[in-house]
C-alpha cells in the first residue's frame, strides 16, 4: 500500500497565522491527493482534490499544491473556525486508498 | 440536498458481528460508489472498502478481507457494512463517504464529498 506521511503531526498557531502542512507519499500519486478537515465529533469535510482544486464553499484562504510525491495544505490567514484536524487522502490507487496520520491544529 | 444518514450505536461482544446501515437522499444513489472509513478512538482514519452500488461489486481493504461484507438495497438507497468476529480494537466510529469524481483527460479523481455522520461500534465484553 502507499504510506502516506505528513509533518508536522501537531502545531500550534495564531489567528491570522499562515499554515503549511505537508504530506509526502511513498510513491508517486500524480495529482490524486486529497485534504480534508475534521473537527471533534464530527465527520471529516473534502477541502482540496486533485492537490489543487477547492471544494465549493470552501474558504479561499484554503489552498492545495504539489504533484509526484510532495503535497502541501496551507491556510493564508488562519481564522477560529480552522482549528481541526487535517488528513491527507491518496486516491491514485482507488483499490487501496490511504490517509495521513493526521495534522492537528491548535491555538498557540 | 445530498445526506447520508447512518443507523444508530452500537454496543457488541467480542465474536459478534455488527451491521451498519447509510441511507442516502438527495441523489442518485446507483450513481456513485459509497466508501466505508472507520476511525478508533484518538485515531486516524481507515479506510475499509468500497460498494458499487449500481452492480453491487465491492472492494475491500486487505486488512478486512474475510470479515467485511458491504451490501446495499437500492429500492431504499441504503449502504449496509457489516463487520463480522468483532473484537475489541474494533472499536471505532464508522463512517460512509459518498465518492464522486472529475473526469479528465487521463483518467478521473476521485474523492468523497459527502459523509455520515458516524456510527460508534463498541466491542466490550
Amino acid at each position: 500500500d502507499i504510506q502516506m506521511t505528513q509533518s508536522p503531526s501537531s502545531l500550534s498557531a495564531s489567528v491570522g497565522d499562515r499554515v503549511t502542512i505537508t504530506c509526502r507519499a511513498s510513491q508517486s500519486i500524480s495529482s490524486y491527493l486529497n485534504w480534508y478537515q475534521q473537527k471533534p465529533g464530527k465527520a471529516p469535510k473534502l477541502l482540496i482534490y486533485a492537490a489543487s482544486s477547492l471544494q465549493s464553499g470552501v474558504p479561499s484562504r484554503f489552498s492545495g499544491s504539489g504533484s509526484g510525491t510532495d503535497f502541501t495544505l496551507t491556510i493564508s490567514s488562519l481564522q477560529p473556525e480552522d482549528f481541526a484536524t487535517y488528513y491527507c487522502q491518496q486516491s491514485y490507487s482507488t483499490l487501496r486508498i490511504t490517509f495521513g496520520q493526521g495534522t492537528r491544529l491548535e491555538i498557540k | 440536498q445530498v445526506q447520508l444518514v447512518q443507523s444508530g450505536a452500537e454496543v457488541k461482544k467480542p465474536g459478534a458481528s455488527v451491521k451498519v446501515s447509510c441511507k442516502a437522499s438527495g441523489y442518485t444513489f446507483t450513481g456513485y460508489y459509497m466508501h466505508w472509513v472507520r476511525q478508533a478512538p484518538g485515531q486516524g482514519l481507515e479506510w475499509m472498502g468500497r460498494i458499487n452500488p449500481n452492480s453491487g461489486g465491492t472492494n475491500y481493504a486487505q486488512k478486512f478481507q474475510g470479515r467485511v461484507t458491504m451490501t446495499r438495497d437500492t429500492s431504499i438507497s441504503t449502504a449496509y457494512m457489516e463487520l463480522s468476529r468483532l473484537r475489541s480494537d474494533d472499536t471505532a466510529v464508522y463512517y460512509c463517504a459518498r465518492e464522486t469524481y472529475y473526469d479528465y483527460i487521463w483518467g478521473s479523481y476521485r474523492y468523497s464529498d459527502y459523509w455520515g455522520q458516524g456510527t460508534l461500534v463498541t466491542v466490550s465484553s
